[in-house]
């Protein structure tokens, strides 16, 4: 089956500055790559996704870039703000299932 | 459009009981996925459930069953609880199709089995 690994654990970065996550996959069949924010005690919120026909997509102050080739995807973000304080997970699935597998998270801290 | 919702939020059972999680998901979504989120294990994929039908399952034993009704609402439901069982649990709905594979998540139901 499908495995997602995900680095750092944990990472903390001056307000302004930017943040970058990495994901990598191990099932080359995968071919939806979301990533959700979830905030202490709240749901994952959806934040952005790429499919695999894109290399790059661009929402305001966050990115997803997908490397195929090498399995691996990463979630930027651009002058972060305390708001964007939270837990990040990717995940993937292939074809039309809605079956995702998750990376172990990365807690964000945006020191103000 | 209202969100998904789940019910209850919060459930303390024993060990060896049963427990049953409803979930009702965004209007006109047809797809209902359930995930269990531990501290240890992260996020794993329970099942999902389309059209009545479970399409797909995760690695959980048999004790973990589901079924979803006409009105795409779905419940899971838990048997002999063990304290391992307890987690939060997140549902998920997203509209199927070509391009239907974004998920929607519940705020989930806290279960503590004691």
């Amino acid at each position: 089956g499908e495995n997602v690994e995900q680095h750092p654990s944990t990472l903390s970065v001056q307000e302004g500055d930017s943040a970058v996550i990495k994901c990598t996959y191990s099932d080359s069949a995968s071919n939806y790559f979301p990533w959700y924010k979830q905030e202490l005690g709240k749901r994952p919120q959806l934040i952005i996704d790429i499919r695999s026909n894109v290399g790059e997509k661009k929402d305001q102050r966050i990115a997803v870039t997908l490397n195929k080739t090498a399995k691996h995807f990463s979630l930027h973000i651009t002058e972060t703000q305390p708001e964007d304080s939270a837990v990040y997970f990717c995940a993937a699935s292939y074809g039309s299932a809605r079956q995702l597998t998750f990376g172990s998270g990365t807690q964000l801290t945006v020191l103000p | 459009k209202a969100g998904v919702t789940q019910t209850p939020r919060y459930l303390i059972k024993t060990r060896g009981q049963q427990v049953t999680l409803s979930c009702s998901p965004i209007s006109g979504h047809r797809s209902v996925s359930w995930y269990q989120q531990t501290p240890g294990q992260g996020l794993q994929f329970l099942f999902e459930y389309f059209s009545e039908t479970q399409r797909n399952k995760g690695n959980f034993p048999g004790r973990f069953s589901g079924r979803q009704f006409s009105n795409s609402r779905s419940e899971m439901n838990v048997s002999t609880l063990e304290l391992g069982d307890s987690a939060l649990y997140l549902c998920a709905s997203s509209l199927a199709g070509q391009h239907g594979n974004e998920q929607f998540f519940g705020p989930g139901t806290r279960l503590t089995v004691l």
